[in-house]
């Protein structure tokens, strides 16, 4: 009963740097979606997925690349790590129709 | 612009009594609200949806009522528990084109702490 899986739980990384997120879902759900949390702003969407080979910008792509091959998976890269991404970042996937989502425990990432 | 907007940082409440969590949005597209809970070191939780069709919804303790005139909704807990010092999140989304793909607009979050 995993649900949805970030790896890793925690990442220290310097300026420049590049680093891939990891998150899996074993629910078989369509759609997935990353956010950040940053304080005082809640969660902000990234970037999110309809389906497998299907991707979309959300309200703060910048930085950030994804893809999806398969259903279960949905990478997000770093490409050059700045400052200001630091972060806990949120994984969710949800079935169809206006079912909620269902999050990861996140990974919170330092940039040095 | 912060389209949903949860103006209480904090609340503090004696268990037992009622919470009242609030939150206001500015798109008027928005048809769908959510309310998720969160723990330190956890994702947020799914706690309790309600559609633009509706008023008010109901589950157990929880109650989200919705005033669409005053874009308002709010999250009311009955009787509060101290189990439920959490930080809460109201999220809301808007279909697309006819096929709702699920965006969630979150709030800032409210820290609620239930005192025993």
């Amino acid at each position: 009963n995993a649900g949805v899986t970030q790896t890793p739980k925690f990442q220290v990384l310097k300026t420049g740097q590049s680093m891939t997120l990891q998150c899996a879902q074993d629910m078989n759900h369509e759609y997935m979606s990353w956010y950040r949390q940053d304080p005082g702003m809640g969660l902000r969407l990234i970037h999110y997925s309809v389906g497998a080979g299907i991707t979309d910008q959300g309200e703060v792509p910048n930085g950030y690349n994804v893809s999806r091959s398969t259903t279960e998976d949905f990478p997000l890269r770093l490409l050059s790590a700045a400052p200001s991404q630091t972060s806990v970042y949120f994984c969710a996937s949800r079935g169809s129709g206006n079912q909620p989502q269902h999050f990861g425990d996140g990974t919170r990432l330092s940039i040095l | 612009d912060q389209q949903v907007k949860q103006n209480s940082p904090s609340l503090s409440v004696q268990e037992g009594r009622i919470s009242i969590l609030n939150c206001d949005y500015t798109n008027s597209m928005f048809d769908y609200f959510l309310w998720y809970k969160k723990y330190p070191a956890e994702g947020p939780t799914f706690l309790i949806s309600i559609s633009s069709i509706k008023d008010k919804n109901e589950d157990g303790r929880f109650t989200v009522f919705l005033n669409k005139s005053a874009k308002h909704l709010s999250l009311h807990i009955v009787p509060s528990q101290p189990g439920d010092s959490a930080v809460y999140f109201c999220a809301a989304s808007a279909r697309a084109g006819g096929t709702s793909y699920g965006k969630l607009t979150f709030g800032q979050g409210t820290i609620l702490t239930v005192h025993p």
